[in-house]
């Protein structure tokens, strides 16, 4: 089956600085990878995917990008913001099967 | 973005008993859905996936007996949790997918259970 690292498992910041995440993944079937943002006793929120046809994508200060050839793929966050602040979680799948969840990232936004 | 709803958002019970915790899509057909453990300071464990119609698939080391799922429509999967322990206390989320829509899995709010 699938399996997923993802690096550093705590970040800290300073505020307006950029945050960057990165996640590796063992499948090569996989074909879409979100990025998921959970607070504390709350259910995870997608922040931003990406699938295996693309290299790249943005929304804002966030963006994603993904080396199919060496599997891993990159959450960045720019200008960072104190609520940035959260556990976010890269995830990989694709087909009927669910996702599998690296171990996480708590990001701490010093102000 | 899609809707998902998940019932009781919590609940307590007594260490042998069973408890029913419901997902359901709101505003799109579910035909696959997946339910989730997290344990405090930990990841999203995939337990299960839920298909409309037919048997849940588990994953390694989940036992079935112990998390009955029933996806009986469109819109509802059902997870059990038979003959509880303190140690099943966890945060289940379930999810589910939208095939109308070009995005990945939408995650219910979840339910904590704490057996005692």
């Amino acid at each position: 089956g699938e399996n997923v690292e993802q690096h550093p498992s705590t970040l800290s910041v300073q505020e307006g600085d950029s945050a960057v995440i990165k996640c590796t993944y063992s499948d090569s079937a996989s074909n879409y990878f979100p990025w998921y943002k959970q607070e504390l006793g709350k259910r995870p929120q997608l922040i931003i995917d990406i699938r295996s046809n693309v290299g790249e994508k943005k929304d804002q200060r966030i963006a994603v990008t993904l080396n199919k050839t060496a599997k891993h793929f990159s959450l960045h966050i720019t200008e960072t913001q104190p609520e940035d602040s959260a556990v976010y979680f890269c995830a990989a799948g694709g087909g009927a099967d669910g996702l599998t969840f690296g171990k996480g990232t708590h990001l701490i936004i010093q102000p | 973005g899609a809707v998902v709803s998940q019932h009781p958002s919590w609940v307590i019970c007594k260490s042998g008993t069973s408890v029913k915790i419901e997902c359901r899509s709101l505003d799109f057909q579910a035909t696959t859905m997946f339910w989730y453990r997290q344990f405090p300071k930990q990841s999203l464990m995939l337990m299960a996936t839920s298909n409309e119609g037919s048997k849940a698939t588990y994953e390694q080391g989940v036992e079935k007996d112990k998390f009955l799922i029933n996806h009986a429509s469109l819109t509802l999967s059902t997870l059990t949790v038979t003959s509880a322990h303190p140690e099943d206390s966890s945060f289940y989320i379930c999810s589910a997918r939208d095939p109308g829509q070009a995005r990945g899995e939408y995650f219910g709010p979840g339910t904590r259970l704490t057996v005692t």
